[in-house]
């Protein structure tokens, strides 16, 4: 079964500061999805960011980027130019990739607390 | 488009009440999932459904019910609330592709 772990509960940083949080997570499988998802305090799930294991290259979306590494099996969340609106609880998730009608569950984190201070 | 949609938002409920939650999505999604949120243990799969009709279980299915009559709806039915399913519940969907679509949530409390 895949685990995913979150190691920083919570995190704290100044508006524009650059923020890094940390996922690891232990899987037998070779091709899978990782993802990073934000969760304000309206409770919406909001996707961050995805990445295909397949691809070497790491995904970037404006202000948020991801450090990717297969071997290790680490995947961590880089927010530049932080705003008071990231504040949020982030998890990282993993999904299998099942050909045909697998279920394609996702396996999240226990989640990590960031908090951006003016 | 709403997407996905849970209702109720809030439930108040007495240990040994029944209750049943829904999750509607008009994206005509295959998919569609029910999970939990608890303080500290990020979200958990309860049950998931692959198609109109099917049902299977997911991590923690024991207390829960789910039914899929319709491709749009996917309900989540307790049957005899105990305060153990105290709770913020989830829905999502997906089609055939890998991302899931969440809904706003339903926090419910069993005393």
């Amino acid at each position: 079964a895949q685990t995913v772990t979150q190691s920083q509960p919570e995190m704290s940083v100044q508006e524009a500061e650059t923020v890094t949080l940390s996922c690891t997570y232990d899987t037998s499988e070779s091709n899978y999805y990782l993802f990073w998802y934000k969760q304000p305090p309206s409770r919406q799930m909001i996707l961050v960011i995805r990445q295909e294991a397949y691809k070497q290259q790491n995904a970037t979306e404006n202000r948020f980027s991801v450090n990717f590494q297969k071997a290790a099996k680490s995947f961590s969340l880089k927010i530049s130019d932080s705003q008071l609106g990231d504040t949020a609880m982030y998890f990282c998730a993993f999904m299998k990739h099942q050909v045909g009608q697998g279920a394609q569950k996702l396996v999240f984190g226990q989640g990590t607390r960031l908090t951006i201070n003016p | 488009n709403a997407g996905v949609t849970q209702t109720p938002k809030f439930r108040v409920l007495k240990t040994g009440q029944s209750m049943t939650l829904l999750c509607a999505q008009d994206m005509n999604h295959e998919y569609m999932y029910w999970y939990r949120q608890d303080p500290g243990m990020g979200l958990r799969l309860i049950h998931y459904s692959v198609g109109e009709g099917t049902t299977a279980k997911g991590e923690v299915p024991d207390g829960y019910n789910v039914s899929r009559l319709k491709k749009q709806n996917f309900l989540l039915g307790l049957e005899s609330a105990a305060p153990s399913q105290t709770s913020v519940y989830f829905c999502a969907s997906k089609r055939r592709g890998y991302i899931q679509y969440f809904g706003a949530g339903t926090r419910l409390s069993v005393l």
